[in-house]
């Protein structure tokens, strides 16, 4: 089944306490991306991948860090977390967009608190 | 002024009722428009796109761009109970890595 898995599903932690938050493609897509979901504002681009090696910032990168050694995956880094990063984060890949356009895969979300 | 601006509802709506979801969006660059669906604990998932303005329908649902007042919209008709959830609209660059999201409306149909 073609899909994104990202671990934890929910997570407790505290302030300043490192996580990581796993996530990986089985469909071979060369994009993956980051977002962070809050009330009222909605789906926000945390950091991007074009490929292996190759991230972006997105809208709101400040506390995290991403990597890209591997094509399926592109693990979340918080170095040091705040209760301002309590949020409900996505990763999802896509591929560029030739004939059949697919949008992204979304995964199925890690809802992180942190105390 | 966020780029994609969608009002939230949440909107109820009986059973059969047709259903309109709009967002604009400020950003003449984009090109690709997309509508996702999420249900409750759940990520989002693509339900259509359109590539500039036009219309573009797949079964119950309607996708609908007008580029000249940076307009889009979602029909749904005869809603079910089962299109219950959180509609975001999205509009994307060519190349695809640059996806703006508007904050999505919840819709509740009612059986």
């Amino acid at each position: 089944e073609a899909q994104v898995t990202q671990n934890p599903r929910y997570l407790i932690t505290v302030t300043g306490k490192k996580l990581t938050v796993t996530c990986s493609q089985n469909m071979n897509h060369e994009y993956m991306s980051w977002y962070r979901q809050d009330p009222g504002l909605g789906l926000r681009q945390i950091y991007y991948s074009m490929n292996v090696e190759v991230t972006d910032k997105g809208d709101v990168p400040e506390g995290y860090k991403v990597s890209r050694k591997e094509k399926r995956n592109f693990p979340l880094i918080l170095e040091s977390p705040s209760p301002n990063q309590t949020s409900l984060y996505f990763c999802a890949s896509s591929s560029p967009y030739g004939e059949g356009i697919s949008g992204y895969t979304f995964g199925s979300g890690t809802r992180l608190t942190v105390v | 002024q966020k780029e994609v601006e969608q009002d939230p509802g949440p909107l109820s709506v009986p059973e059969g009722a047709i259903v309109s979801l709009n967002c604009t969006y400020s950003n003449s660059a984009f090109q690709y428009f997309m509508w996702y669906r999420q249900y409750s604990r759940k990520g989002p998932e693509l339900l259509m796109y359109t590539y500039s303005s036009g219309n573009k329908e797949d079964g119950r649902f309607t996708a609908q761009v007008d580029k000249s007042s940076k307009y889009i919209s979602l029909f749904i008709r005869d809603s079910q109970p089962s299109d219950s959830a959180t509609y975001l609209c999205a509009i994307e660059n060519t190349g695809g890595f640059k996806t703006i999201f508007g904050a999505g409306t919840r819709l509740f149909v009612k059986a």
